[in-house]
């Protein structure tokens, strides 16, 4: 129930298109929910992230899609660019939890230029 | 968002020996700090959480007699590996807590052990 489950778990995107991908989660009391992006030998940065009472958040080229009744949440990174390639990881976590994240697997996108 | 240093950035070390990880956060006191270990390829996954003036929250599975956190400050976060082995190899990240749910990460710590 704790387990946060993302795919895919790697993706190619010409340059220009659309980056999407997908994370879902069981507990319902899951009340938070960012994205990281993560290049090579270096820490996540926090990109965007949604509280569930929001369907949908938009900041620049990136957006959460938030789906509540199926629990699951997706990131879109529109007109990627090859400087989007890195490892992106969901997360989830509980406000009454102390704010511990629980990450999704990754997903390592490669954009072409 | 926060800024997180970490101090080394690297370090490799003989199997045996203790070494010890700096996190420090640069721009606001942080009462709680996490650290997380990664392998090559993988998720991030959660050691522990410190606060400041309490011992350290363990997740199931970590040793503490092994992972030592002292959360001394409300800047400053310590991991220290005691006897390190080959196995305890990897990437060590910590992160501060700003917003009950907002985490920053540091730059990471690469620890290779010989």
């Amino acid at each position: 129930q704790q387990q946060v489950k993302q795919s895919p778990q790697s993706l190619i995107v010409q340059k220009g298109g659309i980056s999407i991908i997908n994370c879902a989660y069981e507990n319902t009391a899951f009340d938070y929910f960012p994205w990281y992006q993560q290049f090579p030998g270096k820490g996540p940065a926090l990109l965007i992230a949604i509280r569930p009472d929001v369907s949908e958040k938009k900041e620049g080229r990136f957006t959460i899609s938030f789906n509540k009744s199926a629990k699951q949440f997706s990131l879109h990174i529109m007109d990627s660019q090859p400087g989007d390639s890195a490892t992106y990881f969901c997360a989830a976590s509980m406000g009454n939890q102390g704010g511990k994240l629980i990450f999704g697997q990754g997903t390592e996108l490669s954009v072409k230029p | 968002g926060a800024v997180v240093s970490q101090h080394p950035s690297w370090v490799i070390c003989k199997s045996g020996t203790s070494v010890k990880i700096e996190c420090r956060s640069l721009d606001f006191q942080a009462t709680t700090m996490f650290w997380y270990r990664q392998f090559p390829k993988q998720s991030l996954m959660l050691m522990a959480t410190s606060n400041e003036g309490s011992k350290a929250t363990y997740e199931q599975g970590v040793e503490k007699d092994k992972f030592l956190i002292n959360h001394a400050s409300l800047t400053l976060s310590t991991l220290t590996v005691t006897s390190a082995h080959p196995e305890d190899s990897s990437f060590y990240i910590c992160s501060v807590s700003r917003l009950i749910d907002e985490q920053f990460f540091g730059p990471g710590t690469r620890l290779t052990v010989l």
